[in-house]
């Protein structure tokens, strides 16, 4: 599979802990996207990168989140004094924005705090 | 910020008749609506998208019509089988620089009785 890669799959934590995911979008893509997504719930964005600028955040991205795009290729995301209302699947998307092309999702990080 | 209402939140519909999801969108900037599928523990997939200066969109089962006046668009599922059994997501998006992030209704869980 040559799309969008996330790992971990799934990651459990205890509270408190710090996690981080890695994402890597489909290798011409220069715009990625985090999204989060609860049970039930369709995917709420979290923050996007244009090569390395991250242009926008959303405010559910509290001061414990932050993302980086160090090169403009892969991307992390990183939780700080994780709580249990972090449980939810990362979804990492891409997308190649000269070509106005889709958003390419990954398969997600499922995260548990337990 | 752009709201996006999805309905209904289930669906189940006998095998080779139609369905029909709609959504409706806040922010008359909106000018992108794309339709995701997600299967159980599977990534979203776009399935069909629709641009504001088009009406109607088909891709041989799968139709979407959008209605600017009155900001809402629809997917339409013709001869249903049961592989269409998932969880569907609309979206809306300005898709301007800077403003490119989606956002998504809460979901539609369709569900093809054989």
């Amino acid at each position: 599979d040559t799309g969008v890669s996330q790992n971990p799959r799934h990651k459990i934590t205890k509270r408190g802990q710090n996690v981080t995911f890695r994402c890597d979008p489909i290798s011409e893509h220069n715009r990625l996207y985090w999204y989060r997504q609860t049970l039930g719930q369709g995917p709420e964005f979290l923050t996007y990168f244009q090569n390395e600028a991250q242009l926008e955040k959303s405010r559910l991205l509290s001061d414990r989140f932050s993302a980086e795009r160090p090169k403009g290729s892969f991307s992390t995301l990183e939780i700080q004094r994780t709580e249990q209302g972090d449980s939810a699947m990362y979804l990492c998307a891409s997308s190649q924005r000269i070509m106005n092309t889709e958003a390419f999702f990954g398969q997600g990080t499922r995260l548990t705090v337990v | 910020g752009e709201n996006v209402e999805q309905h209904p939140s289930t669906l189940s519909v006998q095998e080779g008749d139609s369905a029909v999801i709609k959504c409706t969108y806040s922010d008359s900037a909106s000018n992108y609506f794309p339709w995701y599928k997600q299967e159980l523990g599977k990534r979203p997939q776009l399935i069909i998208d629709i641009r504001s200066n088009v009406g109607e969109k088909k891709d041989q089962r799968i139709a979407v019509t959008l209605n600017k006046t009155a900001k809402h668009f629809s997917l339409h599922i013709t001869e249903t089988q049961p592989e269409d059994s998932a969880v569907y997501f609309c979206a809306a998006t300005p898709r301007d620089f800077g403003n490119e992030k989606l956002t998504f209704g809460t979901g539609t869980r369709l569900t093809i009785i054989p």
